[in-house]
């Protein structure tokens, strides 16, 4: 089993909608919990942590949900600059060896 | 601030060749990591430093890759003799804390690696 488990999509939808990514995670230990973004050919970027209370920045909100070992990122009102593949990241039992997902591509349409 | 550099942008190489990738991380970042994507998976864990000290190399394929930082600075990622196999994109990362306390890392454009 994968340690970080992921929807390859790809998402399609139209400017302004409200999309939302799961990703699970193997590991019960884990304690740090990210999304990066990544563009095409392009290395992965941060794009926020992953609080256990839950966070926002501006459109995106991430959640995290121990007990069942997922973590979430809601984005609003999508912009076509969104467009990107969302990479779920997080910890494993050495906490410095992050396992990334496979990504979840997002395609925002005009 | 600059930030994590790596070079080169792409190799090209013949298999039973050499390649040597460096990474230059942030300015005072103690915590250096490699990774990397070969076509179709997802980003893999190769190895960490902290300082010059190797913390966990637990991810190296195999010995055909040696990781060096000499004096804590830049890093240098040897395939000796690559492979086809060793085809893929390699990512030097780096952070001033460890991941365990919520902090993200800083990655460099990456080394698109390609093995003939």
């Amino acid at each position: 089993r994968k340690e970080v488990e992921q929807d390859p999509g790809p998402f399609n939808v139209p400017e302004g909608a409200t999309v939302a990514f799961n990703c699970t995670y193997s590991n019960s230990a884990s304690q740090s919990f990210f999304w990066y973004r990544q563009d095409c050919r392009k290395e992965p970027k941060l794009l926020m942590s992953v609080y256990s209370s839950g966070n926002e920045d501006g459109r995106f909100t991430a959640q995290l949900n121990r007990a069942s070992q997922y973590i979430s990122l809601l984005i609003r009102d999508s912009k076509l600059s969104d467009s990107a593949t969302y990479l779920c990241v997080v910890n494993g039992y050495n906490f410095n060896k992050f396992y990334f997902g496979s990504g979840t591509k997002l395609n925002v349409k005009p | 601030e600059a930030g994590v550099t790596q070079f080169p942008s792409h190799s090209v190489i013949e298999k039973g060749q050499t390649v040597t990738l460096r990474c230059d991380p942030i300015s005072g970042h103690d915590n250096l990591y490699w990774y990397r994507r070969v076509m179709g998976k997802e980003i893999k864990f190769l190895l960490h430093f902290v300082k010059e000290s190797k913390q966990d190399e637990s991810g190296m394929p195999n010995n055909r890759f040696l990781a060096e930082r000499t004096g804590g600075t830049y890093s240098t990622l040897k395939v000796q003799p690559a492979e086809l196999e060793d085809s893929g994109v390699y990512f030097c990362a780096s952070s001033q804390d460890s991941g365990i306390d919520g902090y993200g890392y800083t990655f460099g454009s990456g080394t698109r690696l390609t093995v003939v």
